[in-house]
């Protein structure tokens, strides 16, 4: 498996609240990518980034923002937490030197509960 | 949204049956991409097909692309327990970086 590491794996927390994810490579890919999955919808896109400091809205990026200081690491941040943002969130990463010809490799995901 | 759809949602066959899963998207691609999860598991990437090719295998898994239908198939022949998983269809576009999934296939493979 390629070296991704998403803490905390399972998290409970109140309406309201703030929140941060944290996703961690080991492989120095370039592309790092937050989404999340939900029944019926599939993985939904959140935000992604292109290189440190570089980052881009994905499908459903409202109420969500990410940073990426250094390139190990994309944190992504539900600024004040809501009920609809419960749900499994996955980091992905990607070399992506050849238009998008390398795959993506999946983290194990964080279970978010908003209660 | 973006989203590309996937039928049928579900899927039930027996061992040693083909699986035949398809995948339609929104728009121009440079190659798309099909994964598999396990329950509970990140996704796994199983085979990639580009805009110019037509059928590519790997193993016991044949891919077509149909960028005229924007639509795609994947199939598994012979089919095993082990198969029982939800499989996704993910493109990439020229011009972004994004991979954007299908809704998935809830696969079921009974012994």
């Amino acid at each position: 498996d390629a070296g991704i590491t998403q803490s905390p794996r399972h998290k409970v927390t109140e309406t309201g609240t703030p929140v941060t994810l944290r996703c961690h490579q080991t492989e120095n890919h370039r592309y790092m990518y937050w989404y999340r999955q939900d029944p019926g919808h599939g993985l939904r896109l959140i935000h992604y980034s292109y290189g440190v400091k570089d980052t881009d809205k994905g499908e459903v990026s409202d109420g969500y923002s990410v940073s990426r200081s250094k390139t190990e690491d994309f944190l992504l941040t539900l600024e004040s937490a809501t009920s609809s943002q419960t749900s499994v969130y996955f980091c992905a990463i990607s070399e992506s030197k050849d238009r998008g010809r390398s795959p993506l490799h999946f983290g194990n995901g964080t279970r978010l509960t908003v209660t | 949204s973006q989203q590309g759809e996937e039928d049928p949602q579900a899927l039930s066959i027996q061992e040693g049956e083909n699986a035949t899963m398809n995948c339609s998207y929104k728009t121009s691609i440079n190659n798309l991409q099909w994964y598999r999860q396990n329950s509970g598991r990140g996704l796994v990437h199983l085979i990639l097909i580009r805009s110019n090719e037509r059928e590519k295998h790997s193993g016991r898994l044949r891919v077509t692309l149909d960028t005229s239908k924007k639509s795609s198939s994947l199939l598994i022949t012979a089919s095993r327990a082990a198969d029982t998983a939800s499989y996704f269809c993910a493109t990439f576009t020229s011009g972004t970086y994004k991979y954007i999934f299908g809704t998935g296939t809830r696969l079921k493979v009974l012994a």
